[in-house]
């Protein structure tokens, strides 16, 4: 069985600074997809940025880049420049590449808790 | 917004009563996911349905259950509550066009007295 792990509970960063929030899984398998997922206040979970791992190069989308160490097994985010409405939980996401069935389940970290100061 | 809707956003019951929650996806998400998130966890797989069959549970008894309709709305029922099940219920919903995208919803808080 898959599983990831957050070993940040908590984090802050600055306004307009920037700040990388850690995950490491453990899978068996070649091929998957990580994922990492932002949930505000409003309980909606939103989808940040995913990374293919057959993809050598790290995915990134706009203000959000991530670090993907197959070999380490670890999947970072960095968010640059943060605003304060970057402040939410983040969860790190792994999926099975495999088709049907409970192999497109997403299995979470507990997730980080990011302040940002004005 | 990800126009998945899920109602009610609270409720609160107790021990021993069954719940029903439900789901609107977006038109043409032929598959649902239920997730059950507790207090400071990630959310964990329930279970999927597609095209109206449950094709994939995971470590949830079977008072857990659940409906889709062909109307792209879904229930999650949950059975003779106990305690541990007070948890926040997220859905999530993709189409066959684009399997590597969930889109989910707001959840509903559950809180069982």
């Amino acid at each position: 069985a898959q599983t990831v792990t957050q070993s940040q509970p908590e984090m802050s960063v600055q306004e307009a600074e920037t700040v990388t929030l850690s995950c490491t899984y453990d899978t068996s398998e070649s091929d998957y997809y990580l994922f990492w997922y932002k949930q505000p206040p409003s309980r909606q979970m939103i989808l940040v940025i995913r990374q293919e791992a057959y993809k050598q190069q790290n995915a990134t989308e706009n203000r959000f880049s991530v670090n993907f160490q197959k070999a380490a097994k670890s999947f970072s985010l960095k968010i640059s420049d943060s605003q304060l409405g970057d402040a939410a939980m983040y969860f790190c996401a792994y999926r099975s590449a495999l088709r049907g069935g409970s192999n497109y389940k997403l299995t979470f970290g507990k997730g980080t808790l990011l302040t940002v100061n004005p | 917004e990800t126009g998945v809707t899920q109602s009610p956003t609270h409720l609160i019951k107790t021990r021993g009563q069954q719940v029903t929650l439900r789901c609107s996806s977006q038109s043409g998400h032929n598959t649902v996911s239920w997730y059950q998130q507790a207090l400071g966890q990630g959310p964990q797989f329930i279970f999927q349905y597609y095209r109206e069959e449950e094709n994939g549970r995971g470590n949830f008894p079977p008072r857990f259950s659940g409906l889709q309709f062909p109307n792209y709305s879904s229930e999650l029922n949950v059975n003779a509550l106990e305690l541990d099940d007070s948890a926040l219920y997220l859905c999530a919903s993709r189409s066959d066009r684009d399997r590597d995208t969930q889109y989910f919803g707001p959840g509903t808080r559950l809180t069982v007295l």
